[in-house]
């Protein structure tokens, strides 16, 4: 098993460029999650999906923020524009039928810096 | 709303010391109950859990139980290592599919 695959590892941009960030959860898994992780705020949810709907953005700190899923294989978040405040790492995680009682599986991470 | 407390860290010890780290929640229904570990420069991984009540989840030498009367879920090894240095999250999970971490708590553990 692969495990939660995520790309770019590690990414710099500039400030006002957009970024993109993907994620390939574990095959089978009914669930993806996406979190930010910084100093200040800890680990944030920002968003899941539940068989590539989305259920719950209410993380999703503002519209500069967007998340697809267009297949059980695939997720995308974007930020458009970028800004400073942005730098964190942002893991994807996965779980064959949500968080209760089921491990949730989470990928490496992308390190991301907004400069 | 569910939420997570944990102790405050660094929590720093000697190799072979007696490791407890407090978590309490607050959540409605009965959530299942979670410790993650991170290791620097890598994602979390599970590192044990407990589903219900009374029920102790442990893995590599630590253990947790769950106890609503108190509504806590400590994390507890008898004697820690170097190599279990890193950072552990308490986390919660509802019946929404949605998994809600604590703060983090580091621990470094010196030869």
């Amino acid at each position: 098993d692969a495990g939660v695959i995520q790309s770019p590892r590690h990414e710099v941009t500039e400030m006002g460029q957009e970024v993109t960030l993907r994620c390939k959860p574990i095959s089978g898994h009914d669930y993806l999650f996406w979190y930010r992780q910084t100093m200040m705020r800890g680990l944030e949810l920002l968003i899941y999906f539940n068989n590539n709907v989305p259920i719950d953005d209410s993380g999703m700190p503002e519209d500069r923020f967007s998340a697809k899923m267009p297949n059980a294989s695939f997720s995308t978040l974007k930020i458009q524009p970028s800004e400073p405040r942005d730098s964190a790492v942002y893991f994807c995680a996965s779980s064959p039928h949500g968080g209760d009682g089921n491990t949730i599986y989470f990928g490496e991470g992308s390190w991301l810096t907004v400069v | 709303g569910n939420s997570v407390t944990q102790m405050e860290g660094p929590v720093t010890l000697s190799e072979e010391a007696f490791l407890t780290i407090n978590c309490t929640y607050t959540a409605t229904g009965y959530p299942s109950l979670f410790w993650y570990v991170q290791y620097p420069g890598e994602g979390l991984q599970l590192l044990l859990k407990a589903t219900k009540a009374d029920d102790k989840g442990s893995n590599k030498g630590f253990e947790a139980t769950y106890r609503k009367e108190t509504t806590s879920f400590h994390l507890e090894k008898g004697s820690v290592q170097v190599s279990d240095s890193a950072v552990y999250f308490c986390a919660l999970a509802g019946n929404t599919g949605k998994l809600i971490f604590g703060q983090g708590t580091t621990l470094q553990v010196k030869p």
